[in-house]
């Protein structure tokens, strides 16, 4: 079945520095590509997402370039905030008719000043 | 930003008691999604719903859970008897179909 993974459970950064989630996934095609982010007491954001190889999304700042190659979406950003202080989630959409997706565990990132 | 509404935004239950909560999907996306998030931030699928029919439910949902999406009225996911593992944020999402999902604040739950 499809699997989507998160390398990272937790990063912890100062402001201004680079930051990279890594994400991989298992599918069969061409599946769509997430990223989503959660800030406390909130629910999931959709951040962006890109459908074919090549394609990159971005959002605030954030980006991610779809990897057919290496199955990856590997979410970056030039200069964090302590304000992106959140959990942050890859998914994989489904390609059947059940339209039910796949998300990875989620990364957690904390911004320091 | 997301217009998915759902109430109430905490619930306390004692074991055994019912647990109902609601959910207002975006306009216009009829694809509706119940998920169980964890203190690990981890997401399960409940189930989901395209229009009024259920597309996919996982074997937890068929026991204790029962969800619904009647037209013209909210989303609802009720469940029957609590136990402390229920313990955790519902959340309602709703999307075109195969697009992005656009998520509600989601439901406390706890039960004593």
């Amino acid at each position: 079945g499809d699997s989507v993974t998160q390398t990272e459970g937790q990063v912890a950064l100062s402001e201004e520095d680079f930051l990279t989630i890594h994400c991989n996934y298992s599918a069969s095609g061409y599946p769509a590509l997430f990223w989503y982010v959660q800030y406390p007491g909130e629910g999931p954001q959709f951040l962006f997402r890109a459908s074919r190889d090549k394609e990159k999304g971005s959002s605030r700042g954030f980006e991610a370039t779809y990897d057919k190659g290496t199955t990856s979406f590997h979410l970056r950003k030039a200069s964090v905030q302590e304000s992106d202080s959140a959990v942050y989630y890859c998914a994989l959409g489904h390609s059947g008719g059940n339209y039910k997706p796949t998300f990875g565990k989620g990364t957690s990132l904390v911004v320091h000043p | 930003n997301s217009k998915v509404i759902q109430t109430p935004r905490y619930l306390v239950k004692g074991q055994g008691q019912k647990a109902k909560m609601r959910c207002i999907p975006e306009k216009g996306h009829p694809v509706v999604f119940w998920y169980q998030q964890n203190k690990n931030n981890e997401f399960k699928f409940l189930i989901n719903f395209q229009n009024q029919e259920v597309l996919q439910q996982i074997d937890m949902t068929e026991k204790r859970f029962s969800a619904e999406c009647p037209s013209n009225s909210p989303c609802s996911l009720e469940i029957q008897s609590s136990e402390a593992g229920d313990s955790a944020l519902y959340l309602c999402a709703s999307s075109r179909g195969r697009e992005e999902q656009y998520f509600g604040p989601g439901t406390r739950l706890t039960v004593l």
